[in-house]
Formats: structure tokens, sequence, C-alpha cells
């Protein structure tokens, strides 16, 4: 049972454009909401992460936009790059990491 | 200083054989959690480990088992294997843990279990 609810499955989007990821949660009790980043061949690495007290974080490119109301939070790259192709994974955290299903975001030059 | 390191990186097993699986959380780092990578499931939880004891443990089966030894590193091990099982097994070592007060996971770079 997905705890976190992810979409789309997989985006492409040209050089300089803007990419959305969104997340859904139903577990009332996560308190920290993180995305992370994921090349071929590597783990997971954390790219950035939002308490649900603030309903916006950004961070150089990436921005984290939080509803608490909805349970609904997403992840917007603007001025997408090639070196941002990657998967991207949403999660929420009470004891434990609960991560969505993946985007798999390709960036064309 | 030395990240995560999962050994093997990959390997080849048949069906009902039995796997374990390494993993060497960074320096001080007290807390390992593994996952299963499946495409199109994404990160399944399996279990964290903190000072040598299970604190957290995801809805596998019971095939599914690990450890932890006092020097921090992980070890999980997969008893009668089945196709399905085939998969990226992640270790993840944390300061404190996923209840942390970050909580920042720092991943190895898996281990890819074929089953055949």
């Amino acid at each position: 049972q997905q705890q976190v609810k992810q979409s789309p499955q997989s985006l492409i989007v040209q050089k300089g454009g803007i990419s959305i990821i969104n997340c859904a949660y139903e577990n009332t009790a996560f308190d920290y909401f993180p995305w992370y980043q994921q090349f071929p061949g590597k783990g997971p690495a954390l790219l950035i992460a939002i308490r649900p007290d603030v309903s916006e974080k950004k961070e150089g490119r990436f921005t984290i936009s939080f509803n608490k109301s909805a349970k609904q939070f997403s992840l917007h790259i603007m001025d997408s790059q090639p070196g941002d192709s990657a998967t991207y994974f949403c999660a929420g955290g009470d004891y434990k990491l609960s991560f969505g299903a993946g985007t798999t975001v390709t960036v064309r030059a | 200083k030395a990240g995560v390191t999962q050994t093997p990186r990959y390997l080849i097993k048949t069906r009902g054989q039995q796997v374990t699986l390494s993993c060497s959380p960074i320096s001080g780092h007290r807390s390992v959690s593994w996952y299963q990578q499946t495409p199109g499931q994404g990160l399944q939880f399996l279990f964290e480990y903190f000072s040598e004891t299970q604190r957290n443990k995801g809805n596998f089966p019971g095939r599914f088992s690990g450890r932890q030894f006092s020097n921090s590193r992980s070890e999980m091990n997969v008893s009668t294997l089945e196709l399905g099982d085939s998969a990226l097994y992640l270790c993840a070592s944390s300061l404190e843990g996923q209840g942390g007060d970050t909580g920042e996971l720092f991943f190895g770079e898996g281990s890819r279990l074929t089953v055949l």
C-alpha cells in the first residue's frame, strides 16, 4: 500500500523549461517531506526537504510547494537542465520514510 | 569521508537459494535502513536497525531478515528466493535514524539481485 502517491510516472521537458512533480499523502502523522534525486547506477540522494509548517521552500532552481489542508506537495524544477535528468522520489516521514513510486525526468537539450 | 558501501553490487541466484547482502554505513552513523527498489513500486521499506536492535520493520515476509553488528555494519538475508525478489536492495545510513531531527538518509549504490 503506497502511503505517498506520486505523479506523473515520467516526463520530458525541454532545456530551460519547468518540470513539475506532484505528490499526495494520507498519513497525517507525517512531519517531514523530503525529495530524493537518483541518477542511474547510483543510490538516491537528498535534494530538498520541507516541514508541514512551511508552505514553500526554495533552493536554487528547486522549489517545494506544500498544501497541508489538501495533503499535497510538489517539486518544481525551474530552468531545467540536461544534468537534471534523473528519477525523483517524494517521501513522507514519521518514524520512517515512505516513498512515492518515482518520476523519471528527461531534459532534452 | 567514505560513503555507504554495499557488497556485492551484482549477484545472480536461482529460486530457492538464499542470499546475504552487506552494508557498511558512514562512520559515526548508528542507524541502518534497508529498502527494496523495483520499477513502478519505488522504494519499499524493509527494516531499520539502530545500535544493533531492529527498531522498525516494513511489510515483508519473514524470509527477509537482517542484523546489525557492534560496528554498525549491517547484513540482510533473504531465504528461499522467489522470482519476485529480483530487485535493487538499497542500504541507507543516518546519524540518529529516520525519526531524527533532519531525517536525512545517505544511500549506498545498492546490490542488484537477479533471481532466475
